[in-house]
């Protein structure tokens, strides 16, 4: 089953844009992890958060978790068609639960109109 | 190493034909994952090897599915007797001491 789930499922906007993406969790996490898939590749490790921390940046990037609520959201600043993707926060890993792999929500598919 | 490769690419086979799946990690990755992925859906974990041991395997790993790390280099992900529901991307991934993985471009399995 799936460990996190994102809302919105699909999200169009307009390139110079916002976009953000939120994914929800139900057991407790030591970290939280956001992945970006290009249709018909692999994925591509974008951010992690420490459950310690609250809010994350790297580049248009920028990631909060709130452990309160078991949730996180993603917000992609000024977006560009090279955005479009299918976006996923996964959960677990080696030091969670002991279990080593991740897992995944459903995934927010972006599309980022030039 | 420039990254983690997996072979085939695409792999179109008859009901009931038996496939193999390659997957070659970052060489100092000591951790190897494989997952499957439906479409519209986020990956869902196989099984997990640390070096040569197979250490994981989720329930979706049913008998007909077997996977190997010889040497604790490559993996290969072997499927028997294939069905229409296998159908999907699988995906290796692997990881160092850190937690997040690097993944690699998949294989598109189409069971006809």
């Amino acid at each position: 089953s799936q460990q996190g789930e994102e809302d919105p499922q699909a999200l169009s906007i307009q390139e110079g844009e916002n976009a953000t993406m939120n994914c929800s969790y139900k057991t407790s996490i030591n970290n939280l992890q956001w992945y970006r898939q290009n249709s018909g590749r692999g994925l591509v490790h974008l951010i992690l958060i420490r459950s310690n921390e609250r809010e994350k940046h790297s580049g248009r990037l920028r990631v909060t978790l709130d452990t309160s609520k078991k949730s996180s959201s993603l917000l992609i600043t000024a977006s560009r068609a090279a955005d479009t993707a299918s976006y996923f926060c996964a959960t677990g890993g080696y030091e969670d639960t002991g279990r080593r792999a991740l897992t995944f929500g459903s995934g927010t598919r972006l599309q980022v109109q030039p | 190493d420039t990254g983690v490769s997996q072979d085939p690419r695409h792999k179109i086979t008859k009901r009931g034909q038996n496939v193999t799946f390659r997957c070659d990690p970052i060489s100092e990755h000591n951790r190897l994952y494989w997952y499957r992925q439906t479409l519209g859906q986020g990956p869902e974990f196989l099984t997990y090897f640390q070096n040569e041991a197979q250490l994981e395997k989720s329930r979706l790993l049913s008998d007909r599915f077997s996977a190997e790390r010889p040497k604790g280099s490559f993996s290969t992900l072997e499927i028997q007797r294939t069905e229409q529901g296998d159908s999907a991307m699988y995906l290796c991934a692997s990881s160092p001491l850190a937690e997040w993985s690097i993944f690699g471009s998949g294989t598109q399995l189409s069971v006809l």
